[in-house]
């Protein structure tokens, strides 16, 4: 089983500012790489995958980077609707589909 | 538009057994892998189940032997039948839709509460 290990746990962002959050694959993983927000009572939304393709309908303020165990995700420029937690998931082998732990983003 | 709607969510006692239900729409149901994912409270998310498009089956570890998904294509729906629940099963349950190929769940429902506790 491939475990997927984000950081940091929390992020303690401005409205305005850029966030990166990290997520580590224990082992490679090619780009097959997805990244899901999650808000309270909501159902996690597809945001990025293949590491860098955002999902249709996703504000350009998102971008995904990195390959083989490293991936990034970047936040340009904080908006409150923005403040959620995130996963990544790998999806390169299966079963099972494994995720991180989540980086809660909250305001600061 | 794509929409997944879970029911069947409930309070039960350990030992118990429950069967989830997801009623999809707005896409081709007989060719999508459908999964089961959930999130216990204050935790993240983990992969339950899925069933493939030729009804193959796949689970968890923490599940394995004690729950059984299956599909009617018939009626656009995916059933998630759980036996011997646990407390630890206690989590809101979301079905989730597969893009064909190497691909990750681009659509899921909004969840179904499952409470294991006596």
């Amino acid at each position: 089983e491939i475990v997927m290990t984000q950081s940091p746990a929390i992020l303690s962002v401005s409205l305005g500012e850029r966030a990166t959050l990290s997520c580590r694959a224990s082992q490679s993983i090619n780009s097959d790489l997805a990244w899901y927000q999650k808000k309270p009572d909501q159902a996690p939304r597809l945001l990025i995958y293949a590491a860098s393709t955002r999902a249709t309908g996703i504000s350009s303020r998102f971008s995904g980077s990195g390959s083989g165990t490293e991936f990034t995700l970047t936040i340009s420029s904080l908006q409150s609707e923005d403040f959620a937690v995130y996963y990544c998931q790998q999806y390169n082998k299966w079963p099972p589909w494994t995720f991180g732990q989540g980086t809660k983003v909250e305001i600061k | 538009e794509v929409q997944l709607l879970e029911s069947g969510g409930d309070f039960v006692q350990p030992g118990g057994s429950l069967r989830l239900s997801c009623t999809a729409s707005g896409f081709t149901f007989s060719s999508h892998a459908m999964n089961w994912v959930r999130q216990a409270p204050g935790k993240g998310l983990e992969w339950v189940s899925v069933v493939g498009t030729s009804s193959d089956t796949y689970y968890g570890d923490s599940v394995e032997g004690r729950f059984t998904i299956s599909r009617d294509n018939s009626k656009n729906t995916v059933y998630l039948q759980m036996n011997s629940l646990r407390a630890e099963d206690t989590a809101t349950y979301y079905c989730t839709k597969k893009v064909p190929g190497k691909f990750p769940f681009d659509r899921w429902g909004q969840g179904t509460l499952v409470t294991v506790s006596s």
